[in-house]
This record gives structure tokens, sequence and C-alpha cells, in this order.
């Protein structure tokens, strides 16, 4: 199975601040990799699909790069309604995983 | 619009069983495969299984392999999760998610399910 390595596990940050999450897989996943964000009480919202690109209505502040076993989510600005935790999720081969997920907080 | 409405949860002893509904709508549900995927308490999204188009092919995460079945009524547009010899580990919401193209992504509300005695 693939295993994903998602640091940090949570940080403090300001409105305005840029900020970077990393996941790591344990062998090549391609792009074959999604970007989520989920709100308490809330399902997740897709973000990023095949590692760097916009799902459709999600603010260009957000941005996702990588491939292979390296791959990054990066918002720009942080907004107040971007405090959530964020997932990465590979669909290269089954069982498809999450990382451990990253909560954004306000600092 | 899509919707997808996940039923069935509930309160059960451990080693009992549960099943689940999603019930989909507004999308072509008998041309995409179907996932569950939950999330503990607390803790981190966890994928359980996927059922192809047409019911052909099922795939589960390890913890859940030989207890749990995927399966979907594609007349009446419904996914659904069997659940059996449940285990307190198992307490979570369990969310029926799809992803018929690259550029879309849908997902349930999540029902509730507690393994309790």
């Amino acid at each position: 199975d693939i295993q994903m390595t998602q640091s940090p596990s949570s940080l403090s940050a300001s409105v305005g601040d840029r900020v970077t999450i990393t996941c790591r897989a344990s062998q090549g996943i391609r792009n074959d990799l999604g970007w989520y964000q989920q709100k308490p009480g809330k399902a997740p919202k897709r973000l990023i699909y095949a590692a760097s690109y916009l799902h459709t209505g999600v603010p260009s502040r957000f941005s996702g790069t990588g491939s292979g076993t390296e791959f990054t989510l990066t918002i720009s600005s942080l907004q107040p309604e971007d405090f959530a935790t964020y997932y990465c999720l590979q669909h290269n081969s089954y069982p498809w995983t999450f990382g451990q997920g990253t909560k954004v907080e306000i600092k | 619009q899509v919707q997808l409405v996940a039923s069935g949860g509930g309160v059960v002893q451990p080693g009992r069983s549960l099943r689940l509904s999603c019930a989909a709508s507004g999308f072509s549900f008998s041309s995409y495969p179907m996932h569950w995927v939950r999330q503990a308490p607390g803790k981190g999204l966890d994928w359980v299984a996927v059922i192809s188009y047409d019911g052909s092919n099922q795939y589960y995460t390890d913890s859940v392999k030989g207890r749990f079945t995927i399966s979907r009524d594609n007349s009446r547009n419904t996914l659904y999760l069997q659940m059996n010899r449940l285990r307190v580990e198992d307490t979570a919401v369990y969310y029926c998610a799809t992803s018929p193209t690259a550029t879309t992504d849908y997902w349930g509300q999540g029902t509730l399910v507690t393994v309790s005695s």
C-alpha cells in the first residue's frame, strides 16, 4: 500500500500569510494526487486535482505542485475562510490513501 | 444539481451488522465508480472502499476486508455498504463520494455509525 506522509500536522498563521503544506508518497504516484479542504462538521471539498490543477470555483490563491513522490499545496495569502484542515489523497493505486491532515489555525 | 444522500447510520453493538445506503441524483450514476470514505471522531479521512461503475470490481482498505461489502443498484441509483462484525474502531462518519470526471468531485453529507456496547 502507498503511504502518504503529510506535514506539518498543524500550523498557526495570520491572515495574509503564505502557507505551504507537503505530502510525500512512499512510492511514485505520477501526478495522481488531490488536495482537499475540510471544515468542522462538513464533507471535504476538493481544491486541486492531478497535483496542480485548480478545481472549479476554487480561488487562485490556492496552488499545487509536484509529481512522483513530493507534493505541495500553497495558499499564497491566507484568508479568514481558509482556516480549516487540509488533506492530500493519492489515487494512483488501490487502496487509495489520505495524508494525516494539516490543521491551519489562526495565530 | 448533484445530490448524494447517505443514510442507515446509528448505534450498534460490537459484532453486529449495519447497512448504509447512498441515494444519488443529478448525474449518470451508472457510469461512474463510487467510493465510501470514513472519518472517526476527531480523526482524519480514511478511504474505505470503491466499486466500479457496473459493480463488477470492488476494492477495500485492509482493515475492512472480509467484513464490509460495497455494492450498488444502478436501477435505483443507490450505493450500499454492508458492514458485518462491526468493531468499536469502525465508529465514524461514513461519506459516499464520486469523481465522475477530472473536474468534478461530489460528496454526501455523511452518516454517523457508532459501535458501542
